[in-house]
């Protein structure tokens, strides 16, 4: 059980948006930058955000970030089909004194 | 730009010690900390833990006591070393670089699949 939540999968047609949440504490998302990491099945995750809403050059800006105290948002606008991926974000827990990631959200591009 | 390749042992006995090794090819091996990431069959990412650039290491708490991460710049090489192995540890295992100018894990290996049966 994560110190993360993240709603295990949602889903949206090609060209609509989408939002996946993930919920946290003081010590974590309340306090230090957070990572969101885009994992297509059978690679290794990818950076998609930094710093709570940061694109690293290369990531479309279809896909941002946003943070509101102890929770995160990842937002993707214009789904595409190469889209369909598990999401993760991660985060330093101040408490754990270590770093955490979310259970994961499977995107479904229908 | 860094790329990692991993190396190990992928077929464990149970209580066995796990041994992963991970080679940093290209750019600045002191810009980043040096970490592990696993993920058991289905499951989500686990991180098991990293060293920063002063050599400070900080591990899972669920793993403290059996896990050691090392790191051997001379030969740009860091390594995951878990002791006691059970089933619950078989995993595909990612050796990653966590930069430190954004914070975040942008380079990994091409993952090491760890099988623990006796």
């Amino acid at each position: 059980q994560s110190v993360l939540t993240q709603p295990p999968s949602t889903s949206g047609s090609p060209g609509q948006s989408v939002t996946i949440s993930c919920s946290g504490g003081s010590f974590n998302i309340g306090n230090n930058p957070v990572t969101w990491y885009q994992q297509v099945p059978g690679t290794a995750p990818k950076v998609l955000i930094y710093s709570n809403y940061e694109r690293p050059s290369g990531v479309p800006d279809r896909f941002s970030g946003s943070k509101s105290g102890t929770s995160v948002s990842l937002a993707i606008s214009g789904l595409q089909s190469e889209d369909e991926a598990y999401y993760y974000c991660a985060v330093w827990d101040d408490g754990l004194n270590s770093r955490v990631f979310g259970g994961g959200t499977k995107l479904t591009v229908l | 730009q860094v790329q990692l390749q991993q190396w190990g042992a992928g077929l464990l006995k149970p209580s066995e010690t796990l041994s992963l090794t991970c080679e940093v090819n290209g750019g600045s091996f002191s810009s980043y900390y040096w970490g592990w990431i696993r993920q058991s069959p289905g499951k989500g990412l686990e991180w098991i833990g990293e060293m920063n650039q002063s050599g400070s290491t900080n591990y899972n708490p669920s793993l403290a006591g059996r896990v050691t991460i090392s790191v051997d710049a001379s030969k740009k090489q860091f390594s995951l070393k878990l002791t006691s192995v059970t089933a619950a540890d078989a995993a595909l295992y990612y050796c990653a670089g966590l930069y430190d100018r954004i914070g975040a894990f942008d380079t990994w290996g091409q993952g090491t699949v760890v099988t623990v049966s006796s």
